[in-house]
């Protein structure tokens, strides 16, 4: 079962376009989400995370918008990059951290 | 920069081969993660540690065991390797602050069990 949902599983956009990543989650106990970049060959990095006590957190050309009552957040590249062509994974964790887990993850692909 | 580093990066094993995967972390975090990571499935948790000599099963413990002796190591141990065990696999550390719970990845190990 599936506590984190991420769509698209793959997602093509063109240079300067907007890529939008949606994640929705079923547990109350999340109190923090991440979102991870993974190059391929490398591990997940973490790129930005918001808590759930703000609506929206921006950091470059990375947002993550959250919305605590339908328990959904998303993030949101400006002006994507063909260096941006990665998989990206959401996440949510708990206030302990012990308990953390990963939506499928998204292909994103930026043509140039 | 807090690093995690694995002691291999692609690895290749027979069936039924003792296989220990290492994950050392140098920034003195108390939780230490193992994750296995296919195609079209994410990142799925195997093991998790959130000290010295405690272990807790994530979503899919089958087949693997878990060692942590010292803060700074955790291992994954396939006790009799399988070819469905050909996986990536990923160890993570962890600390929880006041902005929230921050975890880093090491690169990553390829096993390949034949």
């Amino acid at each position: 079962q599936q506590q984190v949902k991420q769509s698209p599983q793959s997602l093509i956009v063109q240079k300067g376009g907007i890529s939008i990543i949606n994640c929705a989650y079923e547990n109350t106990a999340f109190d923090y989400f991440p979102w991870y970049q993974q190059f391929p060959g490398k591990g997940p990095a973490l790129l930005i995370a918001i808590r759930p006590d703000v609506s929206e957190k921006k950091e470059g050309r990375f947002t993550i918008s959250f919305n605590k009552s339908a328990k959904q957040f998303s993030l949101h590249i400006m002006d994507s990059q063909p260096g941006d062509s990665a998989t990206y994974f959401c996440a949510a964790i708990n206030n302990a951290g012990n308990m953390l887990t990963f939506g499928g993850g998204t292909r994103l692909m930026v043509k140039p | 920069d807090v690093k995690v580093t694995q002691s291999s990066r692609y690895l290749v094993k027979r069936t039924g081969e003792k296989v220990f995967l290492e994950c050392v972390q140098d920034m003195d975090h108390e939780n230490m993660f193992w994750y296995r990571q296919d195609p079209g499935l994410g990142l799925r948790l195997i093991y998790f540690s959130y000290d010295v000599k405690m272990k807790e099963k994530g979503d899919i413990p089958e087949g693997y065991s878990v060692s942590r002796e010292k803060k700074e190591r955790f291992s994954l141990i396939l006790e009799s390797a399988s070819t469905n065990q050909t996986s990536m696999y990923l160890c993570a550390s962890s600390f929880s602050g006041t902005s929230g719970t921050k975890q880093f990845f090491g690169p990553g190990t390829r096993l390949t069990v034949l």
